[in-house]
């Protein structure tokens, strides 16, 4: 039982770029999410998906788009990436319809030059 | 809007030292309350949660006690060790797990 993984750890794109942040998790949730980390900020929620099937934007959605493959993966993708999305991306994933914690991948740090 | 406020820190301390992370939350509803470890280069892992008032979550020597009358989940530890440096927050989630809201963090060294 692996948990939530995540691909690539490390990633360096130039701006402009595109790239996926791909997720899987084994434990059969039914959501998923996409968080960003920022020195001083927290988490801040990008996408989230409540079901297969379903996509819904969070608090900062602009410049990603998301893909809910099935129900185990979950990506991400930058179309052009900007240095303002320099960041570590975390997915996480849970349970839905209860009050269960979410459970995090080991995350993507992701700089744009 | 839903919302948590957490000191930030750097919280540095004595290895054996007490232990206090306040965190006071606002919301719509009803929420749940947890508190997430983030060792260096990992993910956050939950440490501790609890579901409605007067509830302890508990784990690893951490307390936490969901107080409604005072809108806080303070986090607490008797006595810390060097292994417990990390990066604290306090989340909260009011519909049913579909949309937590994180706190800024805390980062805690704990000095041997």
């Amino acid at each position: 039982n692996a948990g939530v993984t995540q691909t690539p750890k490390f990633q360096v794109l130039k701006t402009g770029q595109s790239m996926t942040l791909q997720c899987a998790q084994d434990m059969n949730h039914n959501s998923m999410y996409w968080y960003r980390q920022d020195p001083g900020m927290g988490l801040r929620l990008i996408y989230y998906s409540a079901s297969e099937g379903t996509t819904d934007k969070g608090e900062v959605p602009n410049g990603y788009n998301v893909s809910r493959l099935n129900k185990r993966e979950f990506s991400l993708r930058l179309e052009s990436a900007a240095p303002s999305q320099t960041s570590v991306y975390f997915c996480a994933s849970n349970k839905r319809g209860t009050y269960n914690e979410q459970f995090f991948g080991p995350g993507t740090r992701l700089t744009v030059l | 809007g839903d919302s948590v406020t957490q000191m930030e820190g750097p919280v540095t301390l004595s290895e054996e030292a007490f232990l206090t992370i306040n965190c006071t939350y606002t919301a719509t509803g009803y929420p749940s309350l947890f508190w997430y470890v983030q060792y260096p280069g990992e993910g956050l892992q939950l440490l501790l949660k609890a579901t409605k008032a007067d509830d302890k979550g508990s784990n690893k020597g951490f307390e936490a006690t969901y107080r409604k009358e005072t809108t806080s989940f303070h986090l607490e530890k008797g006595s810390v060790q060097v292994s417990d440096s990390a990066v604290y927050f306090c989340a909260l989630s009011v519909r049913l797990g579909q949309n937590f809201v994180f706190g800024p963090g805390t980062r805690l060294s704990v000095l041997p």
